[in-house]
């Protein structure tokens, strides 16, 4: 059975840093793409960032673009998401998803981990 | 960005009842492979989003096929033949055609 299970949110400062993972098991980490999406509370969903299956493609929305990165460890098939400089709007559930690379559709998704940038 | 509009906002249903979520899309979704990467996902009360609909028409594993999906180049259309409760929630379409991905707003289906 896949499974992504996402940690690391909490409440954070404006300007301040916070790192989440994604925990893949169920199937072969590193044969697949995989990408942060967000949804603000309240909101629908906002595409953040993906990454192939071996780092080689990586790419960003605008709203994130030099402030977050996105990186993966696929021996500890673990998927992360650095998230540096955060505002009030960086805040959402953040959700990782894996990416059909046959029909390029987000197949599978975690739990989500609430981030929640305030003073 | 492509722009994914999304009608109506919400639905008031019946169980048993049919209903249809329009999804229309800024610019045409058919990538140079010939293929259309319009997709549709539910999210459930409380829940994450889950695939429904893949490539327009394609059932994701597991899904009832009271669920269809149509349409072709800016004009998509999901349908849920004979509701049941536990196809109440969030109907989002997306599409991976052009980058960025982009989702539409949502459909929020409910008991009547």
């Amino acid at each position: 059975e896949v499974q992504l299970v996402e940690s690391g949110g909490g409440l954070v400062q404006p300007g301040r840093s916070l790192k989440l993972s994604c925990l893949a098991s169920g199937f072969t980490f590193s044969n697949y793409g995989m990408n942060w999406i967000r949804q603000a509370p309240g909101k629908g969903l906002e595409w953040v960032a993906s990454i192939s299956s071996s780092s080689s493609y990586i790419y960003y929305a605008d709203t994130v673009k030099g402030r977050f990165t996105i990186s993966r460890d696929n021996a500890k098939n673990t998927l992360y998401l650095q998230m540096t400089s955060l505002r009030s709007e960086d805040t959402a559930l953040y959700y990782c998803a894996r990416e059909d690379g046959y029909n390029y559709d987000f197949d599978y998704w975690g739990q989500g981990v609430m981030v929640t940038v305030s003073s | 960005d492509v722009v994914m509009t999304q009608t109506p906002p919400s639905l008031s249903v019946a169980i048993g009842q049919s209903v249809s979520i329009s999804c229309k899309s800024s610019q045409s979704l058919v990538y140079s492979d010939g293929k259309t990467y319009l997709h549709w996902l539910l999210q459930s009360p409380g829940r994450s989003p889950k695939r429904l609909i893949y490539q327009v028409s394609n059932l994701g594993s597991g899904v009832p096929d009271r669920f269809s999906g149509t349409g072709s180049q800016k004009d998509f259309t999901l349908k849920i033949s004979r509701v049941e409760a536990e196809d109440l929630g969030v109907y989002y379409c997306a599409q991976t055609t052009h980058f960025p991905p982009t989702f539409g707003a949502g459909t929020k289906l409910e008991l009547k």
